[in-house]
């Protein structure tokens, strides 16, 4: 059981460039979040998905887009790459809403 | 507005001394209150999960404790190791008719010197 997985590690974008943050697990969660930590601050839900082929949008979802075609995967989308986008990324899933969250090991991105 | 507030911001102890972490909410309604322990590098891991109906719950030397009238939890770290240093996020979840949201606080870093 390799948990929640996430790549690449470490990024280094260009403003105006595009990527996609790659997230899996293993466990067979319905429920999967992507959140944003800077520096000193608590974690940023940017959005969440209840199952595949449903997403919404969490607390800043702006310059981000995901989609849910399996419930393994749940890719993060960046699109023009701002540095206010500078930040790590976790992966998060669960079971059931109310559980247990288990996070990836999240992705470390700068934006210059 | 929803915040959760932990303090201190940040604590060094000495290997096998004991600490407390504090965390208070505004958040309402509440449904549960986590504690996280994120080592530097990786993500946060889950340390306990309390509704409002329970006051305490242990894992291992960590006790948690929740007084839900004041909207105050407590993380207590029994007979420190250096394995503990950490930073000790404090998160509080509104109802799952509300989305089950989460509320981060911003962590407490906690330095254990041996």
């Amino acid at each position: 059981n390799a948990g929640v997985t996430q790549t690449p590690k470490f990024r280094i974008l260009k403003i105006g460039q595009s990527m996609t943050l790659q997230c899996a697990q293993d466990m067979n969660h319905n429920y999967m979040y992507w959140y944003r930590q800077d520096p000193g601050m608590g974690l940023k839900l940017i959005y969440y998905s209840v199952g595949a082929g449903i997403t919404d949008k969490g607390e800043v979802p702006n310059g981000y887009n995901v989609s849910r075609s399996t419930t393994e995967d749940f890719p993060l989308r960046l699109e023009l790459a701002a540095p206010s986008q500078t930040s790590v990324y976790f992966c998060a899933s669960t079971q059931r809403d109310g559980y247990e969250q288990y996070f990836g090991p999240g992705t470390r991105l700068t934006v210059t | 507005k929803n915040q959760v507030e932990q303090s201190p911001q940040s604590l060094i102890i000495l290997e096998g001394k004991n600490c407390t972490l504090q965390c208070n909410y505004t958040v309402s309604p509440f449904s549960n209150l986590r504690w996280y322990k994120q080592d530097t590098g990786r993500g946060p891991v889950s340390l306990t999960i309390m509704t409002f109906s329970e006051n305490t719950k242990s894992n291992g030397r960590y006790t948690a404790t929740l007084d839900a009238d004041t909207k105050q939890s407590s993380l207590h770290i029994t007979a420190s190791q250096l394995s503990d240093s950490a930073s000790y996020i404090c998160v509080v979840s509104d109802p799952p008719s509300t989305l089950g949201r989460l509320y981060f606080g911003r962590g407490t870093q906690l330095t254990v010197w041996p």
